[in-house]
């Protein structure tokens, strides 16, 4: 069975910090990974995905992701945080056999200025 | 052009009435879904459609009734609606069954019940 944990519900960063939102997955086999994004009373918007090959993803918006299979996690990652990247973001694995598809709880982040 | 597009996006409503929600995709996918994301933000898938045909149906109770036409499009039906039933439902689609396809979301329909 495949599950995903992401740790903060919340998180606040200062405009120009770096982004960090963490997600662990659990999964017998190496799944598919994904990061969405939220903004305010919107549907959800595909930030990058890994499936195979390189581990380092890039993504859109400045956004990036390293999948480590020693920690089972896929962390999402930005040098510099944006007033625009205040949103809820979501992460969801997908397993290699069938179609299911688990979401995160979600991690809102916050841009001070 | 949307490639998700549902409607109506904002739609109130009361205890015991019937309503249903339309989605639509123009990407020529084969596979479309219906999600529920409650008021904590949890997302919970609810059906899924592969070539109009029923591939999941998580427990949700029997008043939600999905039906597919043809392949682009997934409309939801909900009979005497509850208080609970308040939510944002999410259509969605990805090219087939395949798991490493992405998922792409419509922009959500807000259903509050009174």
């Amino acid at each position: 069975a495949q599950s995903v944990t992401q740790l903060g519900s919340h998180v606040s960063v200062s405009e120009g910090a770096l982004v960090l939102l963490r997600c662990n997955y659990s999964s017998s086999v190496p799944p598919y990974l994904f990061w969405y994004v939220q903004y305010p009373n919107q549907g959800l918007q595909l930030l990058l995905k890994y499936t195979t090959g390189a581990t380092l993803v890039k993504g859109i918006n400045g956004f990036e992701a390293e999948f480590k299979k020693s920690e089972t996690s896929f962390h999402l990652t930005k040098p510099s945080a944006h007033m625009s990247d205040a949103a809820e973001y979501f992460c969801a694995v997908r397993a290699n056999t069938g179609n299911q598809f688990y979401f995160g709880t979600g991690t809102s982040l916050t841009v001070i200025p | 052009d949307t490639a998700v597009s549902q409607t109506p996006k904002y739609l109130v409503t009361q205890m015991g009435n019937d309503k249903s929600i339309k989605c639509e995709q123009n990407l020529g996918h084969d596979t479309m879904y219906w999600y529920k994301q409650d008021s904590k933000k949890f997302l919970k898938i609810m059906f899924s459609y592969n070539n109009k045909e029923l591939i999941i149906n998580e427990t949700v109770p029997n008043r939600f009734s999905p039906k597919s036409p043809d392949k682009a499009h997934l409309n939801l039906h909900i009979n005497s609606l509850e208080l609970g039933d308040s939510a944002v439902y999410f259509c969605a689609s990805s090219r087939d069954w395949g798991s490493g396809n992405t998922i792409y979301f419509g922009e959500g329909s807000w259903l509050t019940v009174v």
